[in-house]
């Protein structure tokens, strides 16, 4: 079955740095969905990318997708305290049904 | 805000009980899926409904059961519970039968305990 690992599990930031998060799938992606969950919250939905090489940018989040790599990066720049949450990577599985699986989330902290 | 809603914010039960979950899809969304979040396990799908039907099935135990009716607002039914149910139960919705990229929004979720 479609596995997606997220590195790092977690990550210690200063305000004002820049950091990336990488989603690696074990089969081809079909859609790969970043969202955000403060802790014991909702998800909150970031971006979609559904294209080999599409690149896309919320403020100061970007996501990219590498299809060849099967693997999708998140982005933040300048990093502020409003950042900090667990980041999960989803993706649709096996593209004939529409549920998606998840990694097992960053947790991103941010020191001011 | 997703539009998503989610009824009870929190659930405290015991063990061998039942308990009903509700979920109002966002206005328009046809589809609504269920997930379960747990420390050990993540968040995994556990079922999906669109217009009023089961479309798909994922690690849904069979004492859990779900429904989607005609004003499209859905329950997840679980039973005889156990210590181990205990989780943040997810509702989520999209426009349509997703396969077609369709995003879905997560409601704030259910924090069932189960002592």
């Amino acid at each position: 079955s479609q596995e997606l690992e997220q590195s790092p599990q977690s990550l210690i930031v200063q305000e004002g740095k820049n950091l990336t998060i990488n989603c690696t799938s074990s089969k081809t992606l079909y859609g790969l969905y970043w969202y955000k969950q403060k802790y014991g919250e909702g998800l909150i939905f970031l971006m979609m990318l559904q294209k080999g090489g599409e690149e896309k940018s919320h403020e100061k989040i970007t996501a990219k997708l590498d299809e060849k790599k099967q693997q999708s990066s998140l982005h933040i720049t300048a990093s502020q305290p409003s950042h900090a949450g667990i980041y999960l990577c989803g993706a649709e599985r096996g593209g004939s049904q529409g549920n998606l699986i998840f990694g097992k989330g960053t947790k991103l902290s941010v020191k001011p | 805000d997703s539009g998503v809603t989610q009824t009870p914010k929190h659930l405290i039960t015991a063990t061998g009980q039942r308990v009903t979950l509700r979920c109002s899809p966002r206005s328009g969304d046809l589809s609504v899926y269920w997930y379960q979040q747990s420390l050990d396990q993540g968040l995994q799908f556990l079922i999906q409904y669109y217009n009023g039907e089961e479309r798909a099935k994922g690690n849904i135990l069979e004492r859990f059961s779900a429904q989607q009716f005609p004003d499209l607002h859905s329950e997840l039914n679980l039973s005889s519970l156990e210590l181990g149910d205990s989780a943040l139960y997810f509702c989520a919705s999209s426009v349509a039968l997703a396969g077609s990229q369709e995003t879905q929004y997560f409601g704030p979720g259910t924090r069932l305990l189960v002592l």
